[in-house]
């Protein structure tokens, strides 16, 4: 496995206040994402990150912003949390060699009320 | 733009036999994805396939044609321990190293 952790694993908070999740990894990858998973879409790419301190935006970045400072953190802020954003969040690590699998952590639960 | 498409809901009798469609339609093809998520838990990578043909991993095989821009995933002598979701997922040419996911199928096996 990829050694890859996420925290909080849960957390509840209320509208307008911002929430910073956490993501580690341990295999040295270069690549991190972040996705929400929703019923009924899947799972949809919020930001992505090529290397320390390159990100890039997803499909669904409005409302996020992210930051890498270290190739083992990818850090995901939720600037001002609305009900909408309400989810299950996933981080994910690996290489760009195109056979090799993305590597999940367990995901956060977070709920904004 | 891409579109990954998968059933939503299937169930089956356990130690049946199940196959699970995705098609897609993305700029370029540069491999696809299986993936297994239980309920509550993270995902897990099943299978890659890149080129046509049929791979397989003891109850589970995968297919791919790459003309048809289909896919299927075939679970054999079911279990109880299958009942989860299964994720599709495609690369795209041109460089991507970003796959996008179906919206995957929720898989009940029931006795």
């Amino acid at each position: 496995d990829a050694g890859i952790t996420q925290s909080p694993r849960h957390k509840v908070t209320e509208t307008g206040t911002p929430v910073t999740l956490r993501c580690h990894q341990t295999e040295n990858h270069r690549y991190m994402y972040w996705y929400r998973q929703d019923p009924g879409h899947g799972l949809r790419l919020i930001h992505y990150s090529y290397g320390v301190k390159d990100t890039d935006k997803g499909e669904v970045s409005d409302g996020y912003s992210v930051s890498r400072s270290k190739t083992e953190d990818f850090l995901l802020t939720l600037e001002s949390a609305t009900s909408s954003q309400t989810s299950v969040y996933f981080c994910a690590s690996g290489t760009a060699d195109s056979n090799q699998p993305q590597h999940f952590g367990d995901g956060t639960r977070l709920s904004i009320l | 733009g891409q579109n990954i498409d998968q059933p939503t809901e299937m169930t089956a009798t356990e130690g049946a036999i199940v196959q699970i469609n995705c098609t897609y339609q993305t700029s370029g093809f540069n491999g696809l994805f299986w993936y297994q998520q239980h309920a509550g838990e993270a995902p897990t990578f099943l299978s890659y396939n890149v080129l046509d043909g049929l791979e397989e991993k003891g109850r589970f095989s995968s297919f791919l044609s790459r003309s048809k821009g289909y896919s299927y995933l075939l679970l054999k002598e079911l279990q109880m321990k299958d009942s989860a979701s299964y994720l599709c997922a495609v690369r795209a040419s041109g460089g991507s190293y970003i796959p996008t996911f179906g919206r995957g199928t929720s898989l009940i096996v029931h006795p």
